[in-house]
């Protein structure tokens, strides 16, 4: 069981490049999370989805686009990257809503230069 | 924008002293309240989920208060342990939109 696995663990992307970031979970959750994580500042929520199929956006959605077309997989998009975007991302996953306890990746390090 | 405070910034204890430090959010529409134990290099843990005024929950050394109407929750720590060094974050629910809204966390240094 290896609960919340993020892939990669750290990129380094030059301004304008695209990249994916792979979450998975394998606890069978129907929720699932991206947060980035600035200096200073809190978790910030970039997406969610409340199942399969599904996705909402967040708090700070600008310049991101996931998808969910499988349960256990949640894959986070930059389609242009900026170096605003430069911050390190977390997955999380619950097992229902947003009361449930969230369960988190080990994160994913993102320099933009 | 919904904002949820953490104070202080960071604390520095020494090795069983008993600390405490508070989350500030939104006293109207509450929904509920998580605190989660974040250690350097790993991912966030949940200690608590609290959902009701008054509320108390209590894991080991570690416990916490719920204060709904005024909008604050504590969480306490007796006699500190070096492993308790970490970052505690709150994360406050409304009922509205049902997302949670993360503090910028506490910093605890506990020194042996």
């Amino acid at each position: 069981n290896a609960g919340v696995t993020q892939t990669p663990k750290f990129r380094v992307l030059k301004t304008g490049q695209s990249m994916t970031l792979l979450c998975a979970q394998d606890m069978n959750h129907e929720y699932m999370y991206w947060y980035r994580q600035d200096p200073g500042m809190g978790l910030r929520l970039i997406h969610y989805s409340v199942g399969e199929g599904t996705t909402a956006k967040g708090e700070v959605p600008d310049g991101y686009n996931v998808s969910r077309l499988k349960k256990q997989n949640f894959l986070l998009g930059l389609e242009s990257a900026a170096p605003s975007q430069t911050s390190v991302y977390f997955c999380a996953s619950s097992p229902a809503g947003p009361l449930s306890t969230q369960y988190f990746g080990p994160g994913t390090r993102l320099l933009v230069l | 924008i919904l904002n949820v405070e953490q104070s202080p910034q960071s604390l520095h204890v020494q090795e069983g002293d008993s600390t405490n430090f508070t989350c500030s959010f939104p006293s109207s529409n509450f929904y509920a309240l998580h605190w989660y134990r974040w250690e350097t290099a790993k991912s966030p843990e949940a200690l608590f989920v609290m959902t009701l005024n008054g509320d108390e929950k209590k894991k080991g050394r570690i416990s916490a208060t719920l204060n709904t109407k005024e909008g604050y929750s504590y969480l306490y720590i007796k006699g500190s342990q070096p492993e308790d060094s970490a970052t505690y974050l709150c994360a406050f629910l409304d009922n509205q939109g049902g997302k949670l809204i993360f503090g910028q966390g506490t910093e605890l240094s506990v020194k042996p």
